[in-house]
Parts: C-alpha cells; sequence; structure tokens
C-alpha cells in the first residue's frame, strides 16, 4: 500500500545535539512538507518542498533545517538552535494545486 | 491571511447523538475546505474535502457543506459511535494550480463520546 512512513516513532535529544527525523513517500507526490503539533495547538508548517533540490520556510523555521534529494524522501534536522523542541512532529505529501495532504503516523520529540 | 476557527472543545457526546462541529474560515478566493480527524498517537487522516460553494463532502456518515455565503465548513454526523472520539482539524487550501497546497489548519476540536 502506498503511504508516508516516518521514523522513528519515539526521539529523545540531549542539551545541544542536532537530530534528524525521517520521512518516506510512494505516493509518487511531488511536495512535501513538516508540521510542528503543540498540545492543544493545531498544526504549524515548518518547511515545504515543491519538487526535488527545492524548499521554502514554513511559518516557523528557525531552528529547523530539510533537504529534499530525492522525490520520495524529506528528512527534517532539529538543531541545537531549536530551544523548545518538544513536540508531535508530522510530515505529509500531496500533488501540487489545492489538493489533500497525506500525512504520516508522526515524531514525538522528546528533551533527555 | 487565511485563517480558520473552529469551535473549542472538548465535545462530550452520548453515543447515537447528534454532532456538530462548527468551523469559519478567512481566505481570499475560493479555497478548497478539508475536514482531518485525528485519533491519539497518530498523525491526521482525510476525513472529507469540498473545492467549490455548495459542495458536500461526506464520508463515514461525516457530512459538511461549503458555505461562501457565510464563510464556514461546519462538520455534522447524525449518530455518533465511540469509535469517533478524536481530535476533528478543519482546513483550507487556497486555490493555486502548480504550486504546493499550504494548508491552514484550525486549533482542532476533541470529542469524545460516551456510552
Amino acid at each position: 500500500d502506498g503511504g508516508i512512513t516516518q521514523s522513528p516513532k519515539y526521539l529523545f535529544r540531549k542539551e545541544g545535539q542536532n537530530v534528524t527525523l525521517s520521512c518516506e513517500q510512494n505516493l509518487n507526490h511531488d511536495a512535501m512538507y513538516w508540521y510542528r503539533q503543540d498540545p492543544g495547538q493545531g498544526l504549524r508548517l515548518i518547511y515545504y518542498s515543491q519538487i526535488v533540490n527545492d524548499f521554502q520556510k514554513g511559518d516557523i523555521a528557525e531552528g529547523y533545517s530539510v533537504s529534499r534529494e530525492k522525490k520520495e524522501s524529506f528528512p527534517l534536522t532539529v538543531t541545537s538552535a531549536q530551544k523548545n523542541p518538544t513536540a508531535f512532529y508530522l510530515c505529509a505529501s500531496s500533488t501540487v494545486g489545492n489538493q489533500p495532504q497525506h500525512f504520516g503516523d508522526g515524531t514525538r520529540l522528546s528533551i533527555l | 491571511g487565511n485563517s480558520v476557527t473552529q469551535m473549542e472543545g472538548p465535545v462530550t457526546l452520548s453515543e447515537e447523538a447528534f454532532l456538530t462541529i462548527n468551523c469559519t474560515y478567512t481566505a481570499t478566493g475560493y479555497p478548497s475546505l478539508f475536514w482531518y480527524v485525528q485519533y491519539p498517537g497518530e498523525g491526521l487522516q482525510l476525513l472529507l474535502k469540498a473545492t467549490k460553494a455548495d459542495d458536500k463532502g461526506s464520508n463515514k456518515g461525516f457530512e459538511a457543506t461549503y458555505r461562501k455565503e457565510t464563510t464556514s465548513f461546519h462538520l455534522e454526523k447524525g449518530s455518533v459511535q465511540v469509535s469517533d472520539s478524536a481530535v476533528y482539524f478543519c482546513a483550507l487550501a487556497p486555490r493555486r494550480t502548480g504550486t504546493a497546497s499550504k494548508l491552514t489548519f484550525g486549533t482542532g476540536t476533541r470529542l469524545q463520546v460516551t456510552l
């Protein structure tokens, strides 16, 4: 079945450490997205990519970085500059245009 | 800019009760509208969508009608079940072609259904 796979499901970060969250899709979608979800809040867009080797900042990009070397993959790095990284991170993909996005099951990041 | 406003939860209902979750939006032009559902510890699943005024999206007994005149997309279900307990998100995507569909989400409404 086609879908989006995020790994790991749970991740712990030490102070001053960078961590990378994986997102892979086999839906042949051109666009991919990263969101952050905090308790009781909606989703906030971190970064998105419309095509390989191209990506744009979303609403809360500071302290995060991404790459898009392959159509299927859109990893997110949470850097040590992100001072409040504890959250639930969701990856999504879609075809271009005003189409619905398909989501992975998320990665929960916590601070040790 | 675009925005989505949902009724605050939690909404607590008895099984078989009627459900309405209000959603209103602010956007230029004619956005597409979506309802997503999130079960505990999981990602979001698309529940239904509508792409133009007066369209009715429906799925699994849930319905929502795109009302341009009131800029609303309220979610309804005639008879809820315990398994419907989840968080529901209203979202919009601006009408653009050839670009990524940047969704704007509401804050979510938690629904709890009891026996």
